[in-house]
């Protein structure tokens, strides 16, 4: 069964802070791997999506890995702001198809 | 990006009436568009494919004769919920497709908050 897992559900975090969101997965066939961005109330912001070959890519602050072997990815957040707290979904697309996590609801305070 | 807009942003109504969600693709033509729905603290759950100018295909468990999807240009699908009743009420968005040479991506909209009383 293709699942996706994200851990944790929740953190707290005080601004200027770095943190990592982790995300877990069993999906086949495997096309891509992307991290959302969403803010309460609007509709998921695309931050990152890596490929099969791709290690790691960057936008701005936010740095995703991708480890294919163990099927594991994560989101690291450097210099945390107030405007990073949202939830931070993790999608597995299996073609046409993609496989959700629950996301991470992260709060920044100052 | 492309750029995805749903109307309205929120929307209260009586149980038993009609809600149409409209969702727009401003500048690029949509030949694909998704709809999901999410409910509170979950994530986003597929509902339906809407393909311009054929029929949608719905996701299983999802009623097509209660959320009616239609796609009828580039731009613009519509998503029409019918006699809501309050396990309705939800948060809707719409996305947008597209093919690239490695992956696909989607462009998603505000989202539409639908309360039904």
């Amino acid at each position: 069964k293709n699942q996706v897992e994200q851990s944790p559900q929740s953190l707290i975090i005080l601004e200027g802070k770095n943190c990592t969101l982790q995300c877990n997965y069993t999906v086949s066939p495997f096309s891509n791997l992307r991290w959302y961005k969403q803010d309460t109330g609007r509709g998921p912001v695309s931050l990152t999506i890596m490929t099969f070959s791709e290690n790691t890519k960057s936008n701005g602050r936010y740095t995703a890995t991708l480890d294919a072997d163990t099927k594991q990815s994560s989101l690291h957040i450097t210099a945390s702001q107030l405007s990073d707290s949202a939830s931070y979904i993790c999608v597995v697309s299996a073609g046409y198809q993609l496989i959700w996590g629950a996301g991470t609801k992260l709060i920044i305070k100052p | 990006g492309a750029v995805v807009s749903q109307h309205p942003s929120w929307v209260i109504c009586k149980s038993g009436t009609s809600v149409k969600i409209e969702c727009r693709s401003l500048d690029f033509q949509a030949t694909t568009m998704f709809w999901y729905r999410q409910f509170p603290k979950q994530s986003l759950m597929l509902m339906a494919t809407s393909n311009e100018g054929s029929k949608a295909t719905y996701e299983q468990g999802v009623e097509k004769d209660k959320f009616l999807i239609n796609h009828a240009s580039l731009t613009l699908s519509t998503l029409t919920v019918t006699s809501a009743h309050p396990e309705d009420s939800s948060f809707y968005i719409c996305s947008t497709g597209t093919s690239g040479p490695f992956y696909n991506e989607q462009f998603f909209g505000p989202g539409t908050r639908l309360t039904v009383l």
